[in-house]
Formats: C-alpha cells, sequence, structure tokens
C-alpha cells in the first residue's frame, strides 16, 4: 500500500487553465504539506495542515488555494497557471512536529 | 532564521569510492536533522535521522553524526554503489512544522 500517493503523476496544460492535483495518506498522520521543487531540485514549502488547518502559508500566489477535507487528504488547485509554475509539486505527511515527513512520488507539472 | 547549507554538487565518485556529502545548519535551540535521498522521478525518501547532539543515524551503510559543536550533519558512506546515485538532501526541523531543506547534492556513481 502506498503511504502518500498523489494524483495525476504528470499534468501538462495551457497557460490561464484551472488544475487541481490531489494527495492522499493512509499512515494516520495529522500534518500533510504541499512542496513545491524547481528545475535544480530546490524543495520549498508552500502550504501545511495540521488536522485540517492551516498551520503553514508561505509566499505563495493567491492563485494557490489548499483544501484539506479531512486530515487523510490534502489538495491543491491552482488557478490561472503561468509558466513559472511548472515544476514538480510534492505532497508530504508527519505525525508530530520534527518527525520524519513521508512524501509522495511527485506530480510533474508542465505549462505550454 | 533557521537554515541550512550542503556542498554544491554534482560528486562524481568511482564505484566502492568514500562518500562525504558536508552539511552544516544554523538554528535556534535543539534541531533535529535528517538526510533524505530522492532517486529520480521519485519523492523523498527518509535516509537517516538524529534527534540530539552527538546522535549517529545511520541506515544502507550511510552514516552521519550530528555534532552541535561545529553545526554539522556530514554524510558518510564507505564504499559507495552505482545504485547510490540520486539527490541527497539535508534537513532540519526546530521543534516546529517547518521544515528546512538544503539546496540538494547529486550523486553520481560510475561502475
Amino acid at each position: 500500500d502506498t503511504a502518500v500517493s498523489q494524483t495525476p503523476k504528470y499534468l501538462v496544460t495551457q497557460m490561464g487553465n484551472d488544475k487541481s492535483i490531489k494527495c492522499e495518506q493512509n499512515l494516520g498522520h495529522d500534518t500533510m504539506y504541499w512542496y513545491k521543487q524547481d528545475s535544480k531540485k530546490f524543495l520549498k514549502i508552500m502550504f501545511s495542515y495540521n488536522n485540517k488547518e492551516l498551520i503553514i502559508n508561505e509566499t505563495v500566489p493567491n492563485r494557490f488555494s489548499p483544501k484539506s477535507p479531512d486530515k487523510a487528504h490534502l489538495n491543491l488547485h491552482i488557478n490561472s497557471l503561468e509558466l513559472g509554475d511548472s515544476a514538480v509539486y510534492f505532497c508530504a505527511s508527519s505525525q508530530e512536529k520534527s518527525q520524519p515527513q513521508h512524501f509522495g512520488d511527485g506530480t510533474r507539472l508542465s505549462i505550454l | 532564521g533557521d537554515s541550512v547549507t550542503q556542498m554544491e554538487g554534482p560528486v562524481t565518485l568511482s564505484e566502492e569510492a568514500f562518500l562525504t556529502i558536508n552539511c552544516t545548519y544554523t538554528a535556534t535551540g535543539y534541531p533535529s536533522l535528517f538526510w533524505y535521498v530522492q532517486y529520480p522521478g521519485e519523492g523523498l525518501q527518509l535516509l537517516l535521522k538524529a534527534t540530539k547532539a552527538d546522535d549517529k543515524g545511520s541506515n544502507k551503510g550511510f552514516e552521519a553524526t550530528y555534532r552541535k559543536e561545529t553545526t554539522s550533519f556530514h554524510l558518510e558512506k564507505g564504499s559507495v554503489q552505482v545504485s547510490d546515485s540520486a539527490v541527497y538532501f539535508c534537513a532540519l526541523s526546530s521543534g516546529t512544522y517547518k521544515y528546512i531543506f538544503g539546496t540538494g547534492t547529486r550523486l553520481k556513481v560510475l561502475a
């Protein structure tokens, strides 16, 4: 069983479109995260939810909106996609503060 | 604020060579320290961790020791294999939900 699963794995779309990425974890963790990894492998945190509550919201454009319907799911919706949004987006989860994070395999978003 | 600095890559080694990837950090308090590995097309996987000074984390032949006096957490392996080729990330967490990652070091091992 995959611990942290993201869908889709690949997303190719046109500039200006709206898209969503879904994430689910079956580890029973309380905290989930979204990261953006650029082409140089730099990993930047975007959002974090703890028990469905937003606890980290880094400087991310308002076009990005996370939603956590329950503590096992954290989805990411992106409006009006721009070329600079092309990246790999990773979902992760952890049980407690400072505990190791478990990552999904990523969603590669390509904007044409 | 907290930060992690790791050596620039890529690092290219021959099989069975000794590996060191340097990692230093700045943090308030006593952070937990981690090494993650990312294989091509995959997410990050925890390689090892250490939660207090002088702790040694180890896994799959990799080791790293939490050195508070030098604020370092260098990754070492005595004999690398081609299958170790990947990107390695040093990270810390200072008792909050936020994790700080280094920029990653790409390792390429040649047969």
